[in-house]
């Protein structure tokens, strides 16, 4: 069964570091989200993404974060200087078309700021 | 009101019973829906999606009440397995791509 794939599964960095989390898709998906979730708190969206661009953001999602597709399978998510409040589980989903709530998540990739 | 709002629970019921929760939304355009069920460090995974009256899969059962704005999802003969936290989406039409989970409900079953 075909599965979205996130890699690293726990990054501990220090404040103000950059961070790099990956993920890889389902193949034939054409949307792509990043979702996060503060310890024992909700699923909270951060982006979409779509046709190589940002379909939409929440408020969370400022100008210390980016994302990108720089070759065609791997889905990026940067944090430039990390902050004590960004830990959490981040989550990368993605699904066949617009729309739908039918959302394929990978395992999650667990980033603590020292 | 939230655009869409979960009673956090917990649901605590004992092995075998049956237990029922409910999901309200705001936008009365909304056309489709969602139960998620995440597990404890785990990431969310689909259970249903409604997109008329209602939804059965064995031993779960969504259904859908447009009139007074909120989706429920009954669970018949719980298992231990069943413990985990039930989410609930309602995409919007507006921003399509933005999907928000609601906040969940925690059901913990008790042998």
């Amino acid at each position: 069964e075909p599965e979205v794939t996130q890699t690293p599964s726990h990054q501990v960095t220090q404040m103000g570091q950059e961070v790099i989390l990956r993920c890889v898709p389902i193949s034939n998906h054409l949307y792509f989200y990043w979702y996060r979730q503060i310890l024992g708190q909700k699923v909270e969206f951060l982006v979409s993404f779509y046709n190589n661009e940002i379909s939409e953001k929440s408020e969370i999602f400022d100008d210390q974060f980016s994302v990108e597709r720089p070759d065609g399978s791997n889905f990026t998510l940067k944090i430039r200087s990390t902050k004590l409040e960004d830990s959490a589980m981040y989550f990368c989903a993605s699904s066949l078309g617009l729309g739908a709530g039918e959302l394929f998540f990978g395992e999650g990739s667990r980033l603590t700021v020292l | 009101r939230k655009e869409v709002e979960q009673d956090p629970g917990p649901f605590n019921v004992p092995e075998g019973a049956t237990v029922a929760f409910n999901c309200t939304y705001s936008n009365s355009a909304s056309q489709s829906f969602f139960w998620y069920r995440q597990d404890c460090r785990k990431e969310p995974k689909l259970l249903m999606s409604v997109y008329s009256s209602g939804n059965e899969d064995g031993r779960f059962t969504a259904q859908l009440n447009r009139a007074s704005q909120y989706i429920s999802l009954l669970i018949r003969d719980s298992k231990l397995s069943d413990s985990a936290t039930y989410l609930c989406v309602v995409p919007r039409r507006s921003s399509a791509s933005k999907i928000i989970f609601g906040s969940g409900t925690r059901l913990s079953i008790r042998p």
